[in-house]
């Protein structure tokens, strides 16, 4: 089993406050996903990295694999009420997909 | 605007009965997902195909579920007999070249 870990597991903060959220693993992947899902819905897909080191930018969100490609992480900068919901990584090998147990993000107006 | 459509989106039914659940996924992807979502486990993959052909399956309980597809508009998934332990949300994906869009899910409860 290639288990992640995430953290927190709740965040509430203000809106124009910056965050972190972590996704952990002692196993290697070829890539790593992010998603966010809201409630009622399936989680949709934010971005995928793939090379160890990477960091790629969507507006105001930051996403790092790690060197190793075991870990990465998600920064959120200045948050809004829109940001709120449920943020997954998922580790990639061999088309399968790893989920981490989710950090549930709640940002208040 | 392709999506994948589940169906239905909710059910409720009692221990014992046969259930199954419908999943259409997003035309020209060849990759197809069934994931299980709960408060304690979170997100677990049951099974997946790709062109229709089921590669893995490890993650699901053999001896009650089931997973077909069968043709490429179609998969379903399938539990028989129910067990109050199956209620969660279903979901499924369907995916192409390492990506994987979901479709709303089913939400099952079995009393």
């Amino acid at each position: 089993t290639q288990l992640l870990e995430q953290s927190p597991q709740f965040l509430s903060i203000q809106e124009g406050e910056n965050l972190t959220v972590y996704c952990n693993s002692s196993s290697v992947f070829s890539s790593l996903q992010w998603y966010r899902q809201e409630p009622g819905e399936g989680p949709v897909l934010l971005v995928t990295v793939v090379t160890g080191g990477e960091v790629k930018k969507l507006k105001r969100l930051t996403f790092q694999f790690g060197d190793a490609r075991k870990d990465s992480s998600l920064h959120i900068t200045a948050a809004q009420p829109g940001d709120t919901g449920l943020y997954l990584c998922a580790g990639v090998n061999f088309n399968k997909f790893y989920f981490g147990s989710g950090t549930k993000l709640n940002v208040k107006p | 605007d392709a999506r994948v459509t589940q169906t239905p989106r909710h059910k409720v039914t009692e221990m014992g009965q046969e259930v199954t659940m419908r999943c259409q996924p997003i035309l020209g992807h060849n990759t197809v997902f069934w994931y299980r979502q709960t408060m304690m486990q979170g997100l677990e993959l049951l099974a997946y195909f790709r062109n229709r052909a089921p590669l893995d399956d490890s993650g699901m309980p053999k001896d009650r579920f089931s997973a077909e597809m069968p043709d490429a508009t179609l998969a379903t998934l399938k539990i028989q007999p129910s067990e109050p332990r199956d209620s969660a949300v279903y979901f499924c994906a369907s995916g192409l070249r390492g990506e994987q869009f979901f479709g709303p899910g089913t939400r099952l409860t079995v009393l």
